[in-house]
């Protein structure tokens, strides 16, 4: 069964910082890695997407990396700003594609402003 | 474009009822699929329809139950309802079948059971 683990489960730093989120999955056969952004309360928004075959992808101001054969990717966020708090989530789809994304717990990022 | 919309945005219902949770999807998107999100945790998925046909099922119990209409919105049904049904109910739309394209997420709809 794979399992997801993010790794801190919280972090508060001030602004302008530049910080390294990270997600560690048991089963290294997946077809891609997701990583959203929800707000309290909310829904989640789709940051940055990584095909299995990819070493990284860019948005901005985050930089996502996968490495499938140790398990592990990393979200870096540059700059860091106030209106990037929130929980930040690892999802990974599983091989087949059929067994929906397995999620992560989360990281509760705080910029400190 | 709209994103994917779901309702209502809120629910309260009493344990053993019924809750029906609606979500229409992204336009041109014919997948939709169905999370549980309890406080602290990540999403767990419960469904996937597309087509109108149940494409994936997760590990939850035969109360829940879903289904998607001809314009690919769908409904998540809950019978019985438990304490522990309490949760943020999210939909997430996709082009077509499977968990390999990308998943876009509504708001959710949160119910408390009481």
């Amino acid at each position: 069964k794979q399992e997801v683990t993010q790794i801190p489960a919280a972090l508060s730093v001030p602004e302008g910082e530049n910080l390294v989120l990270n997600c560690s999955f048991t089963d290294s056969a997946i077809y891609n890695l997701q990583w959203f952004r929800q707000d309290p309360g909310k829904g989640l928004t789709s940051l940055l997407l990584i095909q299995s075959s990819q070493r990284e992808q860019t948005s901005g101001r985050l930089n996502a990396s996968l490495d499938k054969s140790s398990g592990r990717s990393t979200l870096y966020i540059a700059a860091s700003q106030p209106g990037d708090s929130a929980t930040y989530l690892c999802a990974v789809c599983p091989g087949g594609g059929a067994d929906g994304l397995t999620f992560g717990k989360g990281t509760h990022l705080i910029i400190q402003p | 474009d709209a994103g994917v919309t779901q309702s209502p945005t809120h629910l309260i219902k009493t344990r053993g009822q019924h809750v029906t949770l609606r979500c229409s999807p992204i336009s041109g998107h014919k997948s939709v699929s169905w999370y549980q999100q309890v406080l602290g945790q990540g999403p767990q998925f419960i469904f996937q329809y597309y087509e109108k046909e149940e494409r994936g099922r997760g590990n939850f119990p035969d109360r829940f139950s879903a289904r998607q209409f001809p314009n690919y919105s769908s409904e998540l049904n809950v019978n019985a309802l438990l304490l522990g049904d309490s949760a943020l109910y999210l939909c997430a739309s996709s082009v077509f079948a499977g968990f390999t394209y990308e998943q876009y997420f509504g708001p959710g709809t949160r119910l408390t059971v009481t």
